[in-house]
């Protein structure tokens, strides 16, 4: 296993195109999360998935956007109407939550997107 | 309303030297902590954690110490190497409490070590 591991590493698209980015966590965790960086920022939490099930979603998260974790495995996150504000870089980390605590929170090395 | 600050954009040190970089957070509910590096085009990468129920963690050269009172972390890297140079981020979670450890991160501080 090697790793986190997030597809493409970069996008650029139009204004108004739809973009979808893919996350693989590491196979043995039960948790992943979607966070989204800006320049001169750390990450912000974007939303995450127990399994398949998706248990919370940021206030950033805006109708446009959409996730899926369909077989509890690997995860994609949708933008749709892409606009030059969500230019980031979309980074994806999953650990093993048990018996109340977490275990290797991982992160991958990001999706960068520049829409022009 | 930044949760968990980063107030020092940037430090530099001389190799050798002790790093000592800092974060304060406002959440009192926040009661697992940790610190991820990050070289650019990369994601970040852990490097130590500490919960709340302790005040200091050590891991070979990084020493993470919280003052709860405070509300206060800091991270120690004794000696300083030039590999070292990277951002550092600090983050919070309430996930103990919670169960979410969703992960709350500062700005960071870019870390400069000089041969």
């Amino acid at each position: 296993d090697t790793g986190v591991s997030q597809n493409p590493r970069h996008k650029i698209t139009k204004r108004g195109q739809n973009v979808t980015f893919r996350c693989d966590p590491i196979s043995e965790h039960n948790r992943l999360y979607w966070y989204r960086q800006t320049l001169g920022q750390g990450p912000e939490f974007l939303t995450y998935f127990q399994n398949e099930a998706q248990l919370e979603k940021s206030r950033l998260l805006s109708d446009r956007f959409s996730a899926e974790r369909p077989k509890g495995s690997f995860s994609t996150l949708e933008i749709q109407r892409t606009e030059q504000g969500d230019s980031a870089m979309y980074l994806c980390a999953s650990s093993l939550v048990a018996g109340g605590a977490n275990y290797g929170y991982t992160f991958g090395s990001g999706t960068r997107l520049t829409v022009v | 309303d930044q949760q968990v600050k980063q107030n020092s954009p940037s430090l530099s040190v001389q190799e050798g030297r002790i790093s000592i970089l800092n974060c304060d957070y406002t959440n009192s509910m926040f009661d697992y902590f940790l610190w991820y590096k990050k070289y650019p085009a990369e994601g970040p990468t852990f490097l130590i954690s500490i919960s709340s129920i302790k005040d200091k963690n050590e891991d070979g050269r990084f020493t993470v110490f919280l003052n709860k009172s405070a509300k206060h972390l800091s991270l120690h890297i004794v000696p300083s190497q030039p590999g070292d140079s990277a951002v550092y981020f600090c983050a919070a979670s309430g996930g103990r409490t919670s169960g979410t450890y969703k992960y709350i991160f500062g700005t960071g501080t870019r870390l400069k070590v000089l041969a």
